[in-house]
């Protein structure tokens, strides 16, 4: 079975610095997806950015951007330039694709606090 | 709507009781999953939906939890008997189609007494 780690259950920053938030993950695949989803005290999922394990490039999302480690099974969040509203819990989740079912596998979460 | 909607967004019950968590996904996404959110146990896949084939009911805890989705729109997760370790917030997602991210609702926090 797939496994998500992240080894880091608190961290903070400082507004306008940068930070990075760990994921491991264990998988004998080798196509899958990679996410790391945001969930501020609103409560709601929100979509930060996504990984295809097959593109060997790192994605972006403006501030956001992945450091993607195939072999070493490592996929960490950067975040620059951070922001009050960037306070929230972070969620590492794999992806398998599996005869059609496409479940997501998720982490334990960091605690993401960002300081004025 | 934009947005995958979810109802009601708090529901307290007492133990024993059938309770009934509805989800509309956002018009249009083929696939539809639940997922449960606790303490104890982080974020947890129940249940998934895509088109007309056979849901993947593998991640459901014991038979006391069942799901619908009826023409291949709205769900239903029902959970029967409730027990207090049932208490914890029930996310739906939908997604467009295969490797399409996952778009959440805002979730309803259940509360057994």
């Amino acid at each position: 079975a797939q496994t998500v780690t992240q080894s880091q259950p608190e961290m903070s920053v400082q507004e306008a610095e940068t930070v990075t938030l760990s994921c491991t993950y264990d998988t004998s695949e080798s196509n899958y997806y990679l996410f790391w989803y945001k969930q501020p005290p609103s409560r709601q999922m929100i979509l930060v950015i996504r990984q295809e394990a097959y593109k060997q490039q790192n994605a972006t999302e403006n501030r956001f951007s992945v450091n993607f480690q195939k072999a070493a099974k490592s996929f960490s969040l950067k975040i620059s330039d951070s922001q009050l509203g960037d306070t929230a819990m972070y969620f590492c989740a794999f992806m398998r694709v599996q005869g059609g079912s496409e479940k997501l596998v998720f982490g334990k979460g960091t605690k993401l606090t960002v300081n004025p | 709507g934009a947005g995958v909607s979810q109802s009601p967004s708090n529901k307290v019950t007492e133990k024993g009781k059938d309770v009934e968590l509805r989800c509309d996904p956002i018009s249009g996404h083929t696939a539809l999953y639940w997922y449960r959110q606790s303490l104890g146990q982080g974020l947890e896949f129940l249940i998934y939906f895509q088109g007309n084939s056979a849901p993947d009911k593998s991640g459901l805890p014991s038979d006391r939890f069942s799901a619908e989705r009826t023409g291949g729109s709205v769900s239903t997760l029902t959970i029967q008997r409730t027990q207090q370790e049932d208490s914890a917030v029930y996310l739906c997602a939908s997604s467009l189609r295969w490797g399409q991210p996952q778009h959440f609702g805002d979730g309803t926090r259940l509360s057994i007494l």
